[in-house]
């Protein structure tokens, strides 16, 4: 079956400065990739996706990349504030409402 | 907004006890989800359904069953809870639509097994 794996498990950066997470994943057919944000007490939720026509998608201070012939896709927070501070997993499907998780990443960003 | 409501926020159980979490769901979602987190291992999908008595295993079902009697509602059940079920339990809902929709996810149920 498919297996995400996601890097790296801590991140820690400065205000200001960029993140990058970033995904692997092992069935090619996968075609939806999604990142969800879980705050301290929450429950996961969607912050941004892509899906498999396009290259690279971008909402404001973030970007997900997507490279199909190397199966990966990247998260990318830009100008990072404390409260980008969260939790962030990756997670793919194919063709099916299930999704696969990855097993997070901890940001955390200093002031 | 999207609201997914969970029972408990917070559960303690002893070993052997039956233990029901539940979710509710206000947006008519068709597909809701239940998962488990733990450190290091992300987000394992326990058991998923797609319509009112209809249910899927997911990854790791063993030791769960689950009950979906109204659209809106959808129950994890540990029959007989042992201490490897400690966790958190999360609930998420999504649409039904032609490809794959947004999970929406509830607060969780951080459940302690003694």
């Amino acid at each position: 079956g498919e297996n995400v794996e996601q890097h790296p498990s801590t991140l820690s950066v400065q205000e200001g400065d960029s993140a990058v997470i970033k995904c692997t994943y092992s069935d090619s057919a996968s075609n939806y990739f999604p990142w969800y944000k879980q705050e301290l007490g929450k429950g996961p939720q969607l912050i941004i996706d892509i899906r498999s026509n396009v290259g690279e998608k971008k909402d404001q201070r973030i970007a997900v990349t997507l490279n199909k012939t190397a199966k990966h896709f990247s998260l990318h927070i830009t100008e990072t504030q404390p409260e980008d501070s969260a939790v962030y997993f990756c997670a793919v499907s194919y063709n099916t409402d299930k999704l696969i998780f990855g097993t997070g990443t901890r940001l955390q960003v200093f002031p | 907004d999207v609201k997914v409501t969970q029972s408990s926020r917070y559960l303690v159980k002893r070993t052997g006890e039956k233990v029901f979490l539940e979710c509710v769901q206000d947006m008519d979602h068709e597909n809701m989800f239940w998962y488990r987190q733990d450190p290091g291992l992300g987000l394992r999908l326990i058991y998923f359904s797609y319509d009112v008595k209809m249910k899927e295993k997911g990854d790791i079902p063993e030791g769960y069953s689950v009950s979906r009697e109204k659209k809106e509602r959808f129950s994890l059940i540990l029959e007989s809870a042992s201490t490897n079920q400690t966790s958190m339990y999360l609930c998420a809902s999504s649409f039904l639509g032609v490809r794959v929709e947004t999970q929406y996810f509830g607060p969780g149920t951080r459940l302690l097994v003694l």
